[in-house]
């Protein structure tokens, strides 16, 4: 059974500097995708970002980026220039089969 | 925009109590779920669909059993609530790919509490 791991249960940040959210995981397959969702706290989750296992490249959406590392089975999340709007619950999730999620790292923004 | 709406935002219930739980989507998804939120632990799959009248069981799927008669709503039925099942409950949707690699829209949620 795959299973992800997420060890930092919360994360604080300034406002307008970076933060690196943590993920690791556990698979025996070669092809699979990685998500990272945010349910901020009105709770609508929602997609930030997905990297297909496959591509050496690292997946960017404007603030967020990953750290895609296929062989230590990490993928970490930067958020740069933090905004008040970044904070949030955030879960890394992995999909082979079925879709399984970390814990989840609660991050605070402050002004 | 894609929609996944869930009926209720909060619900009460008293153990043993029959509870449904319903949720909908707009973009003609064939596949749907069932999650449980609890802290620390993240999502637990409890159900999931492919097609209507379709359905396999996730993670934790005892206690709940699930309904999928039309394809844009997916039901979830705890037929006699404990409180150990006092949690939030998430509806998501996705496309059907080879394997469960789209992206899942999720509802709002619903937070039941069993007393």
């Amino acid at each position: 059974a795959q299973t992800v791991t997420q060890s930092q249960p919360e994360m604080s940040v300034q406002e307008a500097e970076t933060v690196t959210l943590s993920c690791t995981y556990d698979t025996s397959e070669s092809d699979y995708y990685l998500f990272w969702y945010k349910q901020p706290p009105s709770r609508q989750m929602i997609l930030v970002i997905r990297q297909e296992a496959y591509k050496q490249q690292n997946a960017t959406e404007n603030r967020f980026s990953v750290n895609f590392q296929k062989a230590a089975k990490s993928f970490s999340l930067k958020i740069s220039d933090s905004q008040l709007g970044d904070a949030a619950m955030y879960f890394c999730a992995y999909t082979g089969n079925m879709l399984t999620f970390g814990g989840g790292t609660r991050l605070m923004v402050k002004p | 925009d894609v929609k996944v709406t869930q009926s209720s935002r909060y619900l009460v219930k008293r153990t043993g109590e029959k509870v449904f739980l319903e949720c909908v989507q707009d973009m003609d998804h064939e596949n749907m779920f069932w999650y449980r939120q609890d802290p620390g632990l993240g999502l637990r799959l409890i159900y999931f669909s492919y097609d209507v009248k379709m359905k396999e069981k996730g993670d934790i799927p005892e206690g709940y059993s699930v309904s999928r008669e039309k394809k844009e709503r997916f039901s979830l039925i705890l037929e006699s609530a404990s409180t150990n099942q006092t949690s939030m409950y998430l509806c998501a949707s996705s496309f059907r790919t080879a394997q469960s690699t789209d992206t899942q829209y999720f509802g709002p949620g619903t937070r039941l509490t069993v007393l």
